[in-house]
This record gives C-alpha cells, structure tokens and sequence, in this order.
C-alpha cells in the first residue's frame, strides 16, 4: 500500500514560472515531511521540511504549503531555474519508527530555459 | 568525513553471486539506514540501526539480505544469491540523533545483476 502518493509524475515548467508538486498521506503517525531534491548520479538531498502544525513554510523560493485535515501538502518553486531541474521527492516520517521515512514515487521536473 | 560515503559506486552480479555494499556515515551519527530506490521510484525503507543494534529490519525483501553494523559506525548490506530483481540503487543514510532529523545521503550504490 503505498502511503504517501505524489503527483504529478513529471512536469515541465518555463523559466520564471511556478512549479508546483502535490503529495497525499493516509497515515496520521506522520509526523514530519521533508522534500527532497534529487539530481542524476546522487542520493537525494534535504530541501525543505514541515511540521504538522505549521500550515505554510518558507525557505528562498521553496514553499511548502501543509493542509492537516485533508493530509496534503504541495511543494511550491517560485521563479523555476534551469538548475532546478531535478527529480523531487515528498516523504513522511514516523518518529515511533526511528525516524523512518517514507517517500512519495517522485516527480521529475524540468525547466526550460 | 565531511559526507555519507557509499563504496563501490557501481557493482555488476551475475546472478546467484553474492555481494556487499559499504556505507561510511558521518563520524558520530548515531542512526543509520539503509533505502532501496529502483529506477524511476522513490526510496524504499530497508532497514534501520541506532549504533550497532538493528532496531529494525522490516523492509528487508527477503532473507537473502543481510545488513550488520557491528562497532556502532561502518555498516555493510550483503545480498545473497543475487537475482535480476534485485538490481537497483542502494542508498545509505545517517542522522545525528533519534530525535533530531538530520538525515543525509550517501550517493548511493548501484548494483546491476546481469
């Protein structure tokens, strides 16, 4: 069963525009969501996180947006560079199991110069 | 080390061969995991250590995997008997604290079973 799904799977996005990724949970022992950014070749680094309390976060041009009562939150890119061009992964986390994460499959984003 | 090393980088099996996949954490982080990522596909959960013990090792596909750390910093998954199903990136990461979330990524070892 997958836990936590994302979408879109692959979005293209021009430079300067907005790219927005969504991601649902079911399981409400979730209790903190980072986003991930992944480039070909690497492991996946941290790029911003929220906490359940926290409706909105904001970090440069990162933005998460977090909506309790309907277990989404989006990842919102404001002013999309080439160099975003990534694969982006939404996860959750479970402190009761050792602060084990589970990840979304991924959205690959490019940007077009 | 300044980062999470993961050695080899790239290892191709022939089926049914065994192998070992070595992760190096950052000095004095206290957990460690251990991620499957098949092409395409987010990282799956394998297996967890606080120190040496494994506190958790749900996501282990089968019993042909095998993951110890045993002095509490250098772990290794070995994979028995290697199938084609099995290739993937393999992924180690490690955290300062139970409770603190300082996750960082290795780059990752991917392994091809030919």
């Amino acid at each position: 069963q997958q836990q936590v799904k994302q979408s879109p799977q692959s979005l293209i996005v021009q430079k300067g525009g907005i790219s927005i990724i969504n991601c649902a949970y079911e399981n409400t022992a979730f209790d903190y969501f980072p986003w991930y950014q992944q480039f070909p070749g690497k492991g996946p680094a941290l790029l911003i996180a929220i906490r359940p309390d926290v409706s909105e976060k904001k970090e440069g041009r990162f933005t998460i947006s977090f909506n309790k009562s309907a277990k989404q939150f989006s990842l919102h890119i404001m002013d999309s560079q080439p160099g975003d061009s990534a694969t982006y992964f939404c996860a959750a986390r479970r402190r009761d199991a050792g602060n084990m994460l589970t990840f979304g499959g991924g959205t690959r984003l490019m940007v077009k110069p | 080390g300044a980062g999470v090393s993961q050695s080899p980088r790239y290892k191709v099996a022939k089926r049914g061969q065994d192998v070992a996949l070595r992760c190096d954490p950052i000095s004095g982080h206290v957990s460690l995991f251990w991620y499957q990522q098949a092409l395409g596909q987010g990282p799956e959960f394998l297996t967890y250590f606080q120190n040496e013990a494994q506190l958790d090792k749900s996501g282990l596909p089968s019993d042909r995997f095998f993951a110890e750390r045993p002095e509490g910093s250098v772990s290794t998954l070995k994979i028995q008997r290697t199938q084609q199903e099995d290739s993937a990136v393999y992924l180690c990461a490690s955290s300062p604290d139970r409770g603190v979330f300082g996750y960082t990524f290795g780059s990752g070892t991917r392994l091809t079973v030919v």
